[in-house]
């Protein structure tokens, strides 16, 4: 059973950093392209980056680009989002999904609101 | 950026009933279009792919159809649990891009 889940999400002043993870088991994690894809409260779906198989190209979105950084962790199965200089605007709940083009399998979500 | 616009906003139906959901795109997409379902405090779930296939476990009263810029999302005999929003999203080119979302109701 393919399961995605993510961890590390909070509260964070507008202008600081976070990171979390997205733990994946169930398929071969080395084998496919990943993202992160955010929801704001009560708003529509957004995609946010994505990074292919091997790490060795990675795309963002205009408005995170310079700010956010996706990397993997093939030996450890493990997806990441670094968020930089974050901004209110960035407050969402932020998905890892498996990406075929379309997105297969989502994990649960985790919150991330930016506020002072 | 391919814009995706989805109707209706809203949609109310009895169970039983056969609903649709729209979606066009700013530009031809090449059948490179997804749905989902969500529903609330759950994370999105895939129904379609590539236009008109159907994702493993779906049920078969959900079919999509459509290319270029035009696509739909049908369900047949509307169950209680299919109660829930649904989006679609283009991945012919990045950025991939979601419709607005389609929330379906009971009557």
């Amino acid at each position: 059973e393919v399961q995605l889940v993510e961890s590390g999400g909070g509260l964070v002043q507008p202008g600081r950093s976070l990171k979390f993870s997205c733990a994946a088991s169930g398929f071969t994690f080395s084998d496919y392209a990943m993202a992160w894809v955010r929801q704001a409260p009560k708003k529509g779906l957004e995609w946010v980056a994505t990074i292919i198989y091997d790490g060795s190209s990675t795309y963002y979105r205009d408005s995170v680009k310079g700010r956010f950084t996706i990397s993997r962790d093939n030996a450890k199965s493990t997806l990441y989002l670094q968020m930089d200089s974050l901004r209110s605007e960035d407050t969402a709940t932020y998905y890892c999904a498996r990406e075929l083009g379309y997105f297969d399998y989502w994990g649960q979500g985790v919150m991330v609101t930016v506020s002072s | 950026d391919i814009q995706m616009t989805q109707s209706p906003a809203s949609l109310s139906a009895s169970l039983g009933e056969t609903v649709t959901i729209e979606c066009r795109a700013s530009e031809d997409i090449y059948n490179g279009l997804a749905w989902y379902q969500q529903k609330p405090g759950k994370s999105p779930q895939l129904l379609i792919y590539n236009a008109n296939s159907l994702h493993t476990g779906v049920p078969s009263r959900f079919s999509g159809s459509g290319s270029g810029t035009q696509y739909s999302l049908k369900i047949n005999s509307l169950q209680s649990e299919d109660v829930a929003s649904y989006f679609c999203q283009q991945y012919y080119n990045y950025p991939y891009t979601f419709g607005a979302g389609t929330k379906l109701e009971l009557k």
